[in-house]
């Protein structure tokens, strides 16, 4: 069976600190992957997609980035972090129906 | 632009009470519509999938319909349990394709009081 496994589960980070959200799924090949943020307050927003090695398409302007350097691992990644970055990211792949990830509670302060 | 919209936004009924969430969207151009659950702090469910050619999908005591000309679904829960207590959240795959970029509503609170 499928699973998909996002660490660390809560992280809290200085302001102009890097970041790296790590998401691997297990139990399937070539799967179309994507990250989501559900800040405080509004709904969840698609930030990133992909739908293969090295294939990512940005969903809003905005100060992350997100990488696929293998079929079953998407990182999403900052320079610097800023406040408005708080929020809780999840990460989700496809076939047919997408299938969420548990979450990385990020707090950045 | 797609625009998902949910009513209510928070809900709080008796357990046993049969219960409709709702679900609308501006664009009836979709491929699909999903019904998520989510658990605070926790990541989401998926508790039903209806295909834009489909009119209802039901699971146990779940259904949900579609009404894609005029942009509305929704989730009816029959005999509602407090198990039943979480965010429920509409999305819907937007464009003809299964391009996998869904847009979600803002989600239904719902709690189920013993």
């Amino acid at each position: 069976s499928q699973t998909i496994h996002q660490w660390p589960a809560t992280l809290v980070q200085p302001v102009g600190s890097p970041l790296s959200l790590e998401c691997t799924v297990e139990g399937t090949s070539n799967p179309n992957l994507y990250w989501y943020r559900q800040a405080a307050g509004r709904g969840l927003q698609l930030l990133f997609y992909s739908v293969g090695i090295g294939q990512i398409s940005s969903e809003v302007p905005q100060n992350l980035s997100a990488s696929r350097p293998q079929d079953r691992q998407f990182i999403l990644s900052s320079k610097k972090l800023l406040l408005s970055d708080s929020g809780f990211y999840l990460c989700a792949w496809s076939i047919n129906t997408q299938y969420f990830g548990p979450g990385t509670r990020l707090t950045v302060l | 632009k797609q625009e998902v919209t949910q009513i209510p936004a928070a809900l709080s009924v008796p357990e046993g009470e049969n219960l409709v969430l709702n679900c609308s969207f501006t664009d009836s151009a979709i491929y699909n519509l999903q019904w998520f659950r989510q658990d605070p702090g926790k990541g989401l469910t998926s508790l039903l999938l209806i295909q834009s050619s489909q009119r209802e999908q039901t699971s146990g005591r779940l259904n949900a319909s579609l009404d894609k000309s005029s942009g509305r679904s929704t989730l009816y829960i029959a005999a509602s349990q407090p198990g039943d207590s979480a965010t429920y959240l509409c999305a819907v795959l937007h464009g003809s394709s299964n391009t996998g970029k869904l847009i979600f509503g803002q989600g239904t609170t719902l709690q189920v009081k013993p």
